[in-house]
Order: C-alpha cells, then structure tokens, then sequence
C-alpha cells in the first residue's frame, strides 16, 4: 500500500510569487484535504477535494486554490504570496467513507523570503 | 466554532513515568476525535480515534484515550513512557463523519528523561 506523498520537501519563493505544490494520495482514497501548519502551532483547515470537487473550505482567502486529478491526486496553489504563507504544508488522504482518520503526507515546507 | 484546547505546550516525564496529555473540546455535540503524533520533519500518524461506541479507546505504541462528554475531555495517556514517545502530540475534532473540516489543537510537546 502506498502512503500519501508530497513533493517538494523543502521550497523557498520570494513575496509576490505563486507555488504549486504536489500531493498523491494512499492508494484506495478518493479525498484529499490541504493544511496549512505554521511553526509550533497545529495544523490549519484549508480546504478538501472529493471527486475532483472542493467540498469544504477552511478560513482562507481566494489566493489559495487547488485541484483534484481523476487519479485522485492533487495540487495546492497559493498566488501573490506573503511572508506569512511560510508554513509546513499538508497533505492528507482518506477514503472518504464514514468515521475515516486522515493519513498525512510528510508535508512540504515552503519559506517566503 | 468548534475549538480544541491542550493544556500543557510542553509536558516532560521520566522513562517509564505514566504519560497524560490533556485535550478539551468546545462543542455541544459531541464530535469525532482523534489524536495523532508528529515527529520531527514529518506529518501526522494516527495514534487512536473515537466515533461512537466503548469510549475507553486503545491506540497504537500503547496509547489509549478515554472520551469523556460531561467533561468535554479526550485525554491521551500511557502506563509507562519509552524514550521513542518524545514527539508532538496533537488533538483533532470533527464533526463530519466524511474528513471535512478537522480541527486540530495546538499541540503538546513531550520529553521524555532517561
């Protein structure tokens, strides 16, 4: 069984930049959701996908867009960046069916010089 | 809005010492819980989760949690601490039983001292 990965590990862009992040999800999820976890704090709900739909949105501003494959996997985007956008990014997978934990990535940390 | 609250930023036990991590949710319906460790440089694992049912709950690495709704507590505790629990511990809430929308506590970190 393969586990939800991400990539890149590690990114660095300037302020006013956009990033595309990388998410495949666990073999046999057709969900996947996006956390945004500052340094020392817990992770933050960005939003999820289901069937190549947004299904569920956390408290994030429009800069911050996504889309999901047929193949389930997904991608994050974040334009006109701030320095505040510097987080470890997460990724999760479940298979959507009830009670179903969240099986994370092993996340990509983006800096914004 | 649903909040999780966990007391303690920071919790230091002895090698074999019992291990508590305290988690509160703020909800009037009781939600799905979860907790999970993360490690450094790396994501989230699931420790233990509680749905519906026996609400003593066994995890994983000797875990286990008890659900207590008069309380609105969720804490996580072990008999006996090993040196490999020192990691960051985090408490999560939803009250989607499809993934939506996971609340996630602040986080505690434990040290474990040989």
């Amino acid at each position: 069984e393969t586990g939800v990965t991400q990539s890149p590990t590690h990114l660095i862009k300037t302020r006013g930049q956009q990033v595309t992040l990388r998410c495949s999800s666990q073999s046999g999820h057709n969900t996947v959701s996006w956390y945004q976890q500052a340094l020392g704090q817990g992770p933050q709900f960005i939003f999820q996908y289901y069937r190549e739909e947004e299904n569920g949105r956390g408290n994030f501003p429009p800069r911050f867009s996504g889309l999901q494959f047929p193949n389930y996997s997904s991608e994050l985007n974040v334009n006109a960046l701030e320095l505040d956008d510097s987080a470890l990014y997460l990724c999760a997978s479940s298979s959507g069916t009830a009670n179903s934990p969240l099986h994370f990535g092993n996340g990509t940390r983006l800096t914004v010089t | 809005a649903q909040s999780v609250t966990q007391l303690g930023s920071h919790v230091s036990v002895s090698e074999g010492a019992l291990v508590l991590l305290r988690c509160n949710y703020s909800s009037s319906v009781p939600p799905y819980l979860f907790w999970y460790v993360q490690y450094p440089n790396q994501g989230l694992q699931l420790l233990l989760k509680y749905t519906t049912g026996a609400t003593l709950v066994k995890g994983i690495n000797g875990f286990e949690a008890e659900f207590k709704k008069s309380e609105t507590s969720f804490h996580l505790t072990k008999p006996s601490a090993h040196m490999s629990d020192a990691a960051e511990y985090f408490c999560a809430v939803t009250f989607s039983p499809y993934g939506q929308n996971f609340v996630f506590g602040p986080g505690t970190r434990l040290s474990v001292l040989p």
